[in-house]
């Protein structure tokens, strides 16, 4: 099976930087994905890591290494409207079409 | 707007009964997943179909179930409610090409059970 391990929350200055860290175990790897979710809303695609390495979308950063089974979410600069719960998830399979384990989600507060 | 519509937006229903959630994939997608939300088990895999054919299974109780019918559309049917049914419960689609994978989520229905 998969388990993913994630802070439950995380509280961070508006400007500052804050790491979200997911550490996983899982049967097979098949890429580490990053969502937000703000209170009441849907989840939504972040950023997706299938290999070793930083992957760069604008003030979101995301980190892998597949040979410690870690993983982390970076935000930048942030704004009061980054305050949401991120959730780390891996597939479960290698084809396109494969369901999603979610972590727990880390609630981030970023305060004035 | 992720393109996924779901409805009811809400539900309140009482122990016992049996409720429908209906979910319209974004145009083109052929995978449908039910996720489960809740408070203490945080975001679970349900179920997916795939071209209206069940491919995978998750954490799903007997007294639910789902199909996907010709147009793609997906309805869960959940049956002999329980309280701890309660929950957000989300459909998601997504396209089988591209690097990411990414699942593109509906808003979801709150059902509440009393």
């Amino acid at each position: 099976g998969q388990s993913l391990e994630q802070p439950s929350e995380v509280t961070a200055v508006e400007g500052a930087i804050v790491q979200i860290n997911c550490t996983y175990q899982t049967s097979g790897f098949y890429g580490l994905s990053w969502y937000q979710q703000h209170d009441g809303g849907a989840p939504t695609f972040l950023s997706y890591n299938g290999l070793d390495g930083l992957e760069e979308t604008g003030r979101f950063s995301s980190f892998l290494s597949r040979s410690d089974s870690y993983g982390y979410l970076l935000l930048q600069e942030l704004q009061m409207k980054d305050s949401a719960s991120y959730f780390c998830a891996v597939r479960v399979g290698n084809s396109g079409n494969t369901p999603l384990v979610f972590g727990k989600g880390t609630r981030l507060s970023v305060i004035a | 707007d992720s393109g996924v519509t779901q409805t009811p937006k809400h539900l309140i229903t009482a122990t016992g009964q049996r409720v429908t959630l209906r979910c319209s994939p974004r145009s083109g997608d052929l995978s449908v997943y039910w996720y489960q939300q809740s408070l203490d088990q945080g975001l679970q895999f349900l179920i997916q179909y795939y071209n209206g054919e069940e491919r995978a299974k998750g954490n799903i109780l007997e007294r639910f179930s789902a199909q996907q019918f010709p147009d793609l559309h997906s309805e869960l049917n959940l049956s002999s409610l329980e309280l701890g049914d309660s929950a957000l419960y989300f459909c998601a689609s997504s396209v089988a090409s591209g690097r990411s994978y990414e699942q593109y989520f509906g808003p979801g229905t709150r059902l509440t059970v009393t």
